[in-house]
């Protein structure tokens, strides 16, 4: 297995469009975690799976935002209405216990 | 309310030195903490971490170091090269909950040679 993989790398919308991204982590993790970055930040946590069950969802996840992990494998995100304040990078991680490793990102710009 | 601090932006060391990147953080609910290291257009690596049971863990050239009663962890690189150069994120959880990652704001890190 070679890590998390994220797609796509980068994403660029008009405000008002829906977007969707997808990560797969490694296989035998059970806990993903979606955070977002901006610039000059450090990642902010928005919501966690173990297995198929989302179990925390931060403020900062709007009524805009869902993610899903359906049968506890691959995961994804989906932006609606995008807003430019939506413009950052998007990160998942993965982990059995302890450490959690962490894709590439997908890069959203929203213009 | 940020929870983890990172209070020094930016770090410049001589190739050979010693870097020591400091965090400090707030919630006494946090038991385990983290070094994540950041080149731009990737996403974190996971450097080391120590449990608040420890007050020291060491892998190579990296070790960290916990004071529990000051809320302060540090790492320190030795001998730093300049391809450690990079952002340092400090991240803490509490192992109880979710163990979701509270991040601090980073230092940028610059070893030259």
């Amino acid at each position: 297995d070679t890590g998390v993989s994220q797609d796509p790398r980068h994403k660029i919308t008009k405000r008002g469009q829906n977007v969707t991204f997808r990560c797969d982590p490694i296989s035998e993790h059970n806990r993903l975690y979606w955070y977002r970055q901006t610039l000059g930040q450090g990642p902010e946590f928005l919501t966690y799976f173990q297995n198929e069950a989302q179990l925390e969802k931060s403020r900062l996840l709007s009524d805009r935002f869902s993610a899903e992990r359906p049968k506890g494998s691959f995961s994804t995100l989906e932006i609606q209405r995008t807003e430019q304040g939506d413009s950052a990078m998007y990160l998942c991680a993965s982990s059995f216990r302890g450490e959690q490793y962490f894709g590439p990102g997908t890069r959203l710009t929203v213009t | 309310d940020q929870q983890v601090k990172q209070n020094s932006p930016s770090l410049s060391v001589q190739e050979g030195r010693i870097s020591i990147l400091n965090c400090d953080y707030t919630n006494s609910m946090f038991d385990y903490f983290l070094w994540y290291k950041k080149y731009p257009a990737e996403g974190p690596t996971f450097l080391i971490s120590i449990s608040s049971i420890k007050d020291k863990n060491e892998d190579g050239r990296f070790t960290v170091f916990l004071n529990k009663s000051a809320k302060h962890l540090s790492l320190h690189i030795v001998p730093s090269q300049p391809g450690d150069s990079a952002v340092y994120f400090c991240a803490a959880s509490d192992s109880s909950n979710t163990g979701k990652l509270i991040f601090g704001q980073g230092t940028t890190l610059q070893v030259k040679p």
